[in-house]
């Protein structure tokens, strides 16, 4: 039972533009929500996390959108850098602070 | 945030044979978390490492195939036990510092059974 899922493997996009990362989840019981970045070879970096009750974070070019309505929330990119270019997780959050990641989308952003 | 160091960083290994991976955090953090990533998938938790007692692990994940440790607040260590193909993964610890959301990630130990 996928619980959070990110229905796009990868995304391309060039560069100045917008980046959307997309993710879905089933769980109603999540209260946060979080982006990591990964580069091959690192660990997974923290980006920027959601309260369920909040609906928009933003921190630089980065935001997290959250429709709780649809368990649908999405990370955009703006402007997107060549230095972008990674995998993305989405992750929710649980009692007992557990993580349920989801797939990843790898994210190009051409120059 | 800590700074979290993990050996070894990879390692190529025998089936049937173990090996232990250490996690150490440059401070003390309130959990200690380890993953697994196996080739080409997502991250998967695989047990909370608790200080001073039993590891709680997930569906899935016995305790005699990945006996944990944590004997204090900034260590921890992972075994994965008789190994087989099936192990190849990357293992990852992960720790959350005081009323923190976000956990935070060890570059992973590369970890291939031949």
């Amino acid at each position: 039972d996928q619980q959070v899922k990110q229905n796009s493997p990868s995304l391309s996009v060039q560069e100045g533009r917008i980046s959307i990362l997309n993710c879905d989840y089933t769980n109603s019981m999540f209260d946060y929500f979080l982006w990591y970045k990964k580069y091959p070879a690192e660990g997974p970096t923290f980006l920027i996390s959601i309260s369920s009750i909040k609906d928009k974070n933003e921190d630089g070019r980065f935001t997290v959108f959250l429709n709780k309505s649809a368990k649908h929330l999405s990370l955009h990119i703006v402007p997107s850098q060549p230095g972008d270019s990674a995998v993305y997780f989405c992750a929710a959050r649980k009692a007992g602070n557990m993580l349920t990641f989801g797939g990843g989308t790898r994210l190009m952003v051409k120059p | 945030s800590a700074v979290i160091s993990q050996k070894p960083s990879r390692d190529i290994c025998q089936r049937g044979t173990s090996l232990t991976i250490q996690c150490q955090v440059d401070s003390q953090v309130t959990m200690m978390f380890w993953y697994r990533q196996q080739p080409g998938q997502s991250l998967t938790l695989i047990a909370t490492a608790n200080q001073g007692s039993e590891a709680t692990y997930e569906s899935g994940f016995v305790i005699d195939k990945f006996p944990i440790s944590r004997p204090n607040l900034t260590f921890s260590t992972l075994t994965v036990s008789n190994m087989s193909p099936e192990d190849s993964s990357i293992y990852l610890c992960s720790v959350v510092t005081g009323p923190a959301i976000a956990q935070h990630f060890g570059d992973g130990t590369r970890l291939s059974i031949l």
